[in-house]
Order: structure tokens, then sequence, then C-alpha cells
């Protein structure tokens, strides 16, 4: 099992330009989640999914957008990007029942200019 | 008061030593905990996971929970260079929404010297 995959793994974009951000699990997960790193603001929730067709905001959604393409696929799109999206993205789904843990991707590192 | 608060460090400990890591958190209803590690670079990666009051052991880390004094550690015994990372707590708060979302401390950096 390759477990949470991400593309890219770095962008560099230019302010106003827009991207998608691909994430996929192979361990059958219904939750999904995308989160973006900063020093010193820790993990920040931008969207969740907690199952195929629902998606909604968590703490930090402006200037994003998700799309919950399947069961196994969770994107996040970027529509104008701008410098304060600099951040690395991280993807992760969930385990379900008590267990509730949640698996990460390797990330993105993404830099607006 | 944040809601899961963890001391930043650096903590340092020489090599072969116990290593302490302590999160306090706000919600009295929160069940779940999970401590993750971070290295430079690279995406957290559960390390325990801890329901119930008491010590979860596994390997040379082990997990401790008092929810009466809502407060959770990680010990690491017999700390190795390879330990060296920063360790992320993690909190179920029940009340957070219907997708249990979990709410992150912002981690303590440790660094264990040979």
């Amino acid at each position: 099992n390759a477990g949470v995959t991400q593309t890219p793994k770095f962008q560099v974009l230019k302010t106003g330009q827009s991207m998608t951000l691909q994430c996929a699990q192979d361990m059958n997960h219904n939750s999904m989640y995308w989160y973006r790193q900063d020093p010193g603001m820790g993990l920040r929730l931008i969207y969740y999914s907690a199952s195929e067709g629902t998606t909604d905001k968590g703490e930090v959604p402006n200037g994003y957008n998700v799309s919950r393409l399947n069961k196994r696929e969770f994107s996040l799109r970027l529509e104008s990007a701008a410098p304060s999206q600099t951040s690395v993205y991280f993807c992760a789904s969930r385990s379900a029942g008590v267990a509730n843990e949640q698996f990460f991707g390797p990330g993105t590192r993404l830099t607006v200019l | 008061q944040k809601e899961v608060e963890q001391n930043s460090g650096p903590l340092s400990v020489p090599e072969g030593a116990i290593a302490s890591l302590n999160c306090t958190y706000s919600d009295r209803g929160s069940q779940s905990f999970f401590w993750y590690r971070q290295y430079s670079g690279k995406s957290p990666e559960l390390i325990m996971s801890i329901y119930s009051n008491g010590d979860k052991e596994d390997g040379r880390f082990t997990a401790q929970l008092n929810k009466a004094s809502q407060y959770v550690s990680l010990l690491i015994r017999d700390s190795q260079p390879s330990d060296s990372a920063t360790y992320l707590c993690a909190v179920n708060f029940p009340n957070a929404g219907n997708n249990r979302k979990l709410i992150w401390g912002l981690g303590t950096s440790l660094a264990v010297n040979p």
C-alpha cells in the first residue's frame, strides 16, 4: 500500500496563477483532510471531507476550493494564488471507528511569488 | 487559553536518557489523544494513540494520559539521535464538529545529543 500520496512535491507560482494539488489514498478511508503548516502557526485545517460527496470548511478556507472526486481522491485548488498562501500543504486521511487516527501524505511545498 | 498546549522547546537530552514531552488540553470531554513525530522537511507520522487513563507502552515509547488533570505526555526511553524531531500532540475535541476534527499543538522540538 502506498498510503497517502500527493502531487506535486514542490511548486512555484506567480501571484494570480491557479493550480490544483492532488491527493489520493489507498487505505479505504472515508474521511480526508487538507492542512497547511506554517512556522509558528502549526497545522491548520483548510477543508475536510467526511465521506465521498461531502466537503466542509475548516479554520482557514478562504482562497481555496476542494473536490472529493471519489473515495480515494481529494483535491485542493487555489484559484488565484497569493503570497500569503506560501506554505507546506499536507493531505491526510482518517481511519474509521474508535481509532480516529489520521495518516499524512508527504506534503507539497508551495511558494507564491 | 490555547486549546492544546505544548512547550515549544527545544528540549535537549543526552543519548540514552529519558525524554519527557508534555501536552495539556482545554476540552474535558476529549476522548482521543495522539502523538506524532515530524522530522524537518517531512510530514507528521503517528507514533502513539491513547484513549484511556494510565500508561500505554510501545517499544521505547510510553504515552501517559490523565483526563482529570487534562494532560497527556510522551516518554521516550533510551533516547537516540534519530529521535531528534518535533513532536506534535493532537486531541480530538468532541465539540469541534461532526467530523471529529483533531486540534493540534504547535509541537515540541527534541534534540538528542550523542
